[in-house]
């Protein structure tokens, strides 16, 4: 079985900061992990992935996060946000030994960047 | 390149009439589709996906039903819509193979509102 969770409902930072969005997951193998950015009244959008190699994975918009096998976390990370960075983010996981082709995602984080 | 559409962007139905929605992408073939529905803005619910035209899988008993009459074409349906059926519709797509370790593409939404 697979499982994701987003520990916070909301983050909150002033413009300028570095942010970090926490992403813990299960599975019985090796993950392939995924994090999404949804703003109001649109679709997801893929933001980076990390399928295997260097645990720190680059990904749009200056984002990035870091693969953390021993504590089964993938956080998001940034290290100057912006208010346009406000937005709700998504963190799944997909189980590589599994068999299922279906991610689980996480409940969402809002995050919340005050000028 | 890739796209997705999906229409109506919103819409308004009284209890009891019926629901279609359709979901269409471009520029890719034989993909794997997705309908979700997302709830106050927050965790995402699979409803059905499909691996290939006339094959759907259910993910939660209802009383909407999917069909994939072509190879990019994705419709949800109803045919006695619920109060409960509210909420913010998103159909996505994935590249099939490669171990599955491909990020899902999502459109941009239906939001309907049950009166």
């Amino acid at each position: 079985a697979q499982s994701v969770a987003q520990p916070e409902d909301q983050v909150n930072v002033a413009e300028g900061n570095p942010l970090t969005v926490k992403c813990t997951y299960s599975v019985s193998g090796n993950p392939y992990l995924f994090w999404y950015v949804q703003y109001p009244n649109r679709g997801l959008q893929f933001l980076l992935k990390y399928i295997t190699g260097d645990n720190l994975v680059k990904g749009s918009y200056g984002f990035e996060a870091e693969f953390n096998k021993s504590q089964t976390s993938f956080h998001l990370k940034k290290p100057s946000a912006l208010v346009s960075d406000s937005a709700l983010y998504f963190c799944a996981v997909r189980d590589r030994s599994g068999g299922s082709y279906i991610p689980t995602f996480g409940r969402g984080t809002s995050l919340i960047v005050h000028p | 390149s890739q796209t997705i559409h999906q229409w109506p962007a919103t819409l308004v139905q009284p209890v009891g009439s019926p629901l279609s929605l359709e979901c269409t992408v471009e520029g890719t073939s034989n993909p794997n589709l997705y309908w979700y529905r997302q709830a106050a803005g927050r965790g995402l619910q699979l409803l059905f996906y499909s691996v290939g035209i006339g094959q759907i899988s259910s993910e939660v008993p209802q009383n909407l039903s999917a069909s994939r009459p072509q190879d990019r074409q994705f419709i949800l349906s109803s045919k006695k819509l619920l109060l409960s059926d509210s909420g913010f519709y998103l159909c996505a797509w994935s590249v099939k193979g490669a171990g599955y370790n491909q990020p899902q593409h999502f459109g941009d939404g239906t939001r309907l509102s049950i009166l």
